[in-house]
């Protein structure tokens, strides 16, 4: 099992729309937890990092159950540059607070 | 936010010959990098832990004698393919730890790397 899985996508989704993604871990000793955006051939940027009680950013919505080991991701009004890959990144447990584990990612295309 | 870079950004060898890719911290100290590796489609694979002053600390099934690291300063750490082969070809990023403010990692540009 993967230490980190996300649905690949791709989400296809209008202009304007609210999109989700999700996210499961399987090391339940894992501290932080954060998602990445990453453009076709560029490297990672952090997009927010994922708090227990939820957090917001404009139209980006996270949150985490660590009950259920499940981190989530919302989008709302969807702009074209949103598309991107999301990746669900996570950080601790026993191996050492500063190694990341990164998902495969969620590919979101935003149309017209 | 903290600037992160690698040189080069991209580069083409032949098979059977070395290639040095370096990071550099440029605005803050790293005493930690972390050299990643990603192939089209895959998420990003942890390869090592470069240290400031000892020996980095390699994940599980990645040759050490193969890809060298040195991080010889606060601010550079290097990677360097030894006698390459097509299959490692790929997409290597490095990161910088910054211990100061919101202990974020931040990522270089990513060096793209064809061994044909």
């Amino acid at each position: 099992r993967k230490e980190v899985e996300q649905d690949p996508g791709p989400f296809n989704v209008p202009e304007g729309a609210t999109v989700a993604f999700n996210c499961t871990y399987s090391n339940s000793a894992s501290q932080s937890f954060f998602w990445y955006r990453q453009d076709c051939r560029k490297e990672p940027k952090l997009l927010m990092s994922v708090y227990s009680s939820g957090n917001e950013d404009g139209r980006f919505t996270a949150q985490l159950n660590r009950a259920s080991q499940y981190i989530s991701l919302l989008i709302r009004d969807s702009k074209l540059s949103d598309s991107a890959t999301y990746l669900c990144v996570v950080n601790g447990g026993n191996t050492g607070f500063q190694k990341l584990v990164f998902g495969t990612g969620t590919r979101l295309l935003v149309s017209p | 936010g903290a600037v992160v870079s690698q040189h080069p950004s991209w580069v083409i060898c032949k098979s059977g010959t070395s290639v040095k890719i370096e990071c550099r911290s440029l605005d803050f100290q790293a005493t930690t990098m972390f050299w990643y590796r990603q192939f089209p489609k895959q998420s990003l694979m942890l390869m090592a832990t470069s240290n400031e002053g000892s020996k980095a600390t390699y994940e599980q099934g990645v040759e050490k004698d193969k890809f060298l690291i040195n991080h010889a300063s606060l601010t550079l750490s290097t990677l360097t393919v030894t006698s390459a082969h097509p299959e490692d070809s790929s997409f290597y990023i490095c990161s910088a730890f910054k211990r100061e403010g919101s202990y974020e990692q931040y990522f270089g540009p990513g060096t793209r790397l064809t061994v044909t």
